[in-house]
């Protein structure tokens, strides 16, 4: 069962430089969603797409950028990264927008 | 503003105990609740929804209660487990879906043999 596959797992990288973190789920569902995570406040929502070809800004869309050219995949690019997006990234999917999230291992970005 | 709160102490029971965490919100109304465990290292995994007008919802030893008058949720796990140590995510569903889905920042529960 795989479910949703993030990836890398871990990456450390210098201030400025592009990154982008793949997400790829075997689902087939239709919404898939961005969140941060760091310690003591909680997941916070970056970016969402309720279906393919639609995306949507969510709490702290500042900064990353998302594209949903297929069902499957939905990729995070940080333009260039700055050291307060150190944080602990994880995809997630439901069937539609109203129903449980489905969430993959994380995405460790350290950014120095 | 809206806000979530979950007590951010860890809380450790022994086991066998029935383990009550707390999610308290404000300035919200939800249309739905649900309870996620997180281990470490791991994403977060579905446990139980419970709607507005449903006041509790019981899966095996978990169960779920919602009370709109108060703005709480409380989660209880009967009989507890090591196995069960974990930290626990609230999140609030408005009645618009998950584009304003907001996680509470997690309890940590400690079992203890």
């Amino acid at each position: 069962i795989a479910g949703i596959t993030q990836a890398p797992t871990s990456q450390i990288l210098a201030a400025g430089r592009r990154m982008t973190l793949r997400c790829t789920q075997d689902m087939r569902h239709n919404a898939m969603y961005w969140y941060r995570q760091d310690l003591g406040l909680g997941l916070r929502l970056i970016h969402y797409s309720n279906t393919a070809g639609t995306t949507g800004k969510g709490e702290v869309p500042d900064g990353y950028s998302v594209s949903r050219a297929n069902t499957d995949d939905f990729p995070l690019t940080l333009a260039s990264a700055v050291p307060s997006q150190t944080s602990v990234y994880f995809c997630a999917s439901s069937v539609d927008s109203t129903g449980e999230l489905f969430f993959g291992e994380g995405s460790r970005l350290t950014v120095l | 503003s809206q806000k979530i709160e979950q007590n951010s102490e860890a809380l450790n029971i022994q086991e066998g105990k029935t383990a009550t965490l707390t999610c308290n919100y404000t300035n919200y109304s939800p249309a739905y609740l649900q309870w996620y465990r997180q281990d470490p290292g791991r994403g977060p995994v579905f446990l139980l929804l419970i709607r507005e007008n449903e006041k509790e919802k019981r899966k095996e030893r978990l169960k779920v209660t919602f009370d709109t008058t108060l703005k709480q949720s409380l989660f209880h796990i009967t009989a507890s487990q090591p196995a069960d140590s974990a930290t626990y995510l609230c999140a609030l569903v408005p009645s618009g879906g998950y584009n304003k889905l907001i996680f509470g920042a997690g309890t940590r529960l400690a079992v203890h043999p």
